[in-house]
């Protein structure tokens, strides 16, 4: 099945500790996002990335980070700098001719 | 950037047509008009993208007013399955040549039995 895949789910952390959101698409997509979402709000882009090695900051990087190693996997880290983690985050991909985002399923951070 | 507007939330009799408003006053010539829809703590879904020309697909038909500053997307016969959160998007030109989508805080449309 081609796709994007999220993992976890749910996720959990103490207040301070960095966490690392996986997102993988096996669509040979060129293009990869993340979006933050807060409850009743739409979606907030964080970074993007067009190609391997290189990305851009979105609307809401700071206290984000991101890497581009491999065409397949976009992971982002939230980091302790962060203020207000806690939310639902959404990867997407997109061929290069930016037509329709595919979106993975979230995850949904809760930092305690 | 250009923003949109939505109503907040809309109710559909089942088997009626949704026709789900959406402005967009400050959209540029060559920016686009996506729609998708969010079901409950899901990923967004593609429904429909259009330029000036009305569109129409398997799912729903999308009408761009002449001017371009506000559009209209039709559920032809809604059902309880349509119930989520629709959101008009506009896909913008970023400095740096890319594209990224501006959302809205959508339109909650409940499809009643």
């Amino acid at each position: 099945d081609g796709g994007i895949t999220q993992s976890p789910k749910y996720l959990f952390r103490k207040e301070g500790q960095n966490v690392t959101l996986s997102c993988e698409q096996n669509l040979n997509h060129d293009a990869m996002y993340w979006y933050r979402q807060d409850p009743g709000q739409g979606l907030r882009l964080i970074y993007y990335s067009q190609i391997v090695n290189d990305f851009q900051k979105g609307d809401i990087a700071e206290g984000y980070s991101v890497s581009r190693e491999k065409k397949e996997s976009f992971p982002l880290t939230v980091t302790s700098a962060q203020k207000n983690p806690t939310a639902f985050y959404l990867c997407a991909s997109s061929t290069i001719s930016y037509n329709e985002q595919f979106f993975g399923p979230g995850t949904r951070l809760t930092v305690l | 950037d250009a923003k949109t507007t939505q109503p907040p939330s809309m109710d559909c009799a089942e088997g009626r047509a949704a026709n789900l408003p959406c402005n967009h006053s400050t959209i540029s010539g060559n920016e686009y008009v996506y729609w998708y829809r969010q079901i409950h703590s899901q990923g967004p879904q593609y429904i429909i993208h259009g330029l000036k020309n009305n569109e129409t697909n398997e799912m729903a038909s999308l009408i761009i007013t002449e001017d371009r500053k506000s559009s209209t997307l039709i559920l032809p016969h809604a059902t309880l399955r349509d119930t989520a959160v629709y959101y008009c998007i506009v896909r913008a030109q970023t400095s740096s040549g890319t594209y990224k989508y501006i959302f809205g805080t959508g339109t909650r449309l409940k499809v009643l039995a």
